[in-house]
């Protein structure tokens, strides 16, 4: 079954260290989506591919975040320079454009996060 | 805009009871619903989904919900829970149209099963 593949599953860094997250989403799918989730809430979006284009970042603090899916295909989240609040798990999901699961959204394990 | 609440941050139910995990969401259109499960640092995992078919949905697992218009809930139930089932669930909402599809969760109902 194709599933949504992050690295590194676990990340510790110390406050002011650049950090990247990397996401290889399943084949076709179109729409990437970043959501941080803080431990104890739930997952609030972060930044929204369609293809190569951003939909929405509205959500991203672009001060220290950023995110690329160049070719439209993987995509990459980058923390620079990374702060104490920003530990959380980093989860990516992909969704298909068309079929019976359109719209739907498969998360890969997530990426956690802690700052030090 | 769109919210879900999920009434309950922390429920308990013994080994073989109802699991009654609560939501109610907030939509200006009629909404998609979705409940995912996240067990300890992993990722999300689809339970179920309503999507204006049947408002009755049964999911993987044993689960099933009901989308009820007049009450603005989707509340999830499991006839009888199993050790397995202690885990997180989220409920979500989006917009039933569109490409750009966002889901917005609720704050999430840790399930512990006693034994």
């Amino acid at each position: 079954e194709a599933e949504v593949a992050q690295s590194p599953r676990y990340k510790i860094t110390e406050k002011s260290q650049a950090v990247a997250f990397w996401c290889d989403p399943i084949s076709g799918h179109a729409t990437l989506y970043w959501y941080r989730q803080i431990l104890g809430q739930g997952p609030e979006l972060l930044v929204q591919f369609q293809d190569e284009s951003v939909v929405d970042d509205s959500q991203l603090p672009k001060d220290r975040f950023s995110a690329e899916r160049l070719k439209g295909v993987d995509s990459t989240l980058k923390i620079q320079p990374a702060e104490l609040g920003d530990s959380a798990m980093y989860l990516c999901a992909s969704s298909p454009a068309s079929g019976s699961s359109a719209g739907e959204l498969f998360f890969g394990e997530g990426s956690r996060l802690t700052v030090l | 805009a769109q919210s879900v609440t999920q009434l309950g941050s922390h429920v308990s139910v013994s080994e073989g009871a109802l699991v009654l995990l609560r939501c109610n969401y907030s939509s200006s259109v009629p909404p998609y619903l979705f409940w995912y499960v996240q067990y300890p640092n992993q990722g999300l995992q689809l339970l179920l989904k309503y999507t204006s078919a049947a408002t009755l949905v049964k999911g993987i697992n044993g689960f099933e919900a009901e989308f009820k218009k007049s009450e603005t809930s989707f509340h999830l139930t499991k006839p009888s829970a199993h050790m397995s089932d202690a885990a997180e669930y989220f409920c979500a909402v989006t917009t039933p149209w569109g490409s750009a599809r966002q889901l917005t969760f609720g704050s999430g109902t840790q399930l512990t099963v006693l034994p």
